[in-house]
């Protein structure tokens, strides 16, 4: 299946940094990339829909303004978490799907912030 | 609304059978997924139901009743290694996958 590849796996900061989050589609194009945010013992929640080129479209209740995603390229998406707090810390994961595809979805290896 | 229901948790002997259940409630569908997911890690595909019918693949089986907004994931000759949570994700007329709490699944010796 197709490789989506997340960096980094594991971040630590301090409490007022911004951190950035890459998702990259390894062996396809990705036009749509989504970025969930996991909380312990929780489902998936989705954050927002990143769509190459245009803005991303955000779920409600997740601030635009922390959350800065950025789909500049068909195999790039960045989130940067703003101004980093410690209710901030989660396990953030992105997915892609190939545009010719039945819709599966292919999952990043997840990134686990912990913020100080 | 939207709704994913499935159980919270399971227990299974190694060996056995187990299935687990969801139900949905979407605006529109397009299909009904099922991922696994190790802790710590993020979910992995498992399957993807559209039509009707069982679906099998391997030791691992998906149903899916359209009339009924109904889905179930089989899991036969169980191993310890299949002790994860399996998420059921239900896909709208939007292309959104609507996901459900997981469902722990804690395989026994």
């Amino acid at each position: 299946g197709a490789v989506v590849s997340q960096h980094p796996s594991w971040v630590i900061c301090k409490s007022g940094t911004s951190v950035k989050i890459e998702c990259r589609s390894l062996d396809f194009q990705a036009t749509t990339m989504f970025w969930y945010r996991q909380f312990p013992k929780q489902s998936l929640m989705l954050m927002a829909t990143s769509n190459e080129g245009s803005k991303a479209t955000y779920e409600q209740g997740v601030e635009k303004d922390k959350f800065l995603i950025n789909h500049a390229s068909l195999t790039l998406s960045t989130l940067t978490v703003t101004s980093a707090h410690p209710e901030d810390s989660s396990f953030y994961i992105c997915s892609a799907r190939e545009p010719a595809d039945t819709g599966e979805l292919f999952f990043g290896e997840g990134s686990r912030l912990t913020v100080l | 609304g939207q709704n994913i229901d499935q159980p919270t948790e399971m227990t299974a002997t190694e060996g056995a059978i187990v299935q687990i259940n969801c139900t949905y409630q979407t605006s529109g569908f397009n299909g009904l997924f099922w991922y696994q997911q190790h802790a710590g890690e993020a979910p992995t595909f498992l399957s993807y139901n559209v039509l009707d019918g069982l679906e099998e693949k391997g030791r691992f089986s998906s149903f899916l009743s359209r009339s009924k907004g109904y889905s179930y994931l089989l899991l036969k000759e169980l191993q310890m290694k299949d002790s994860a949570s399996y998420l059921c994700a239900a896909m709208d007329s939007n292309y959104q996958l609507i996901w459900g709490a997981g469902t722990k699944l804690i395989i026994k010796p």
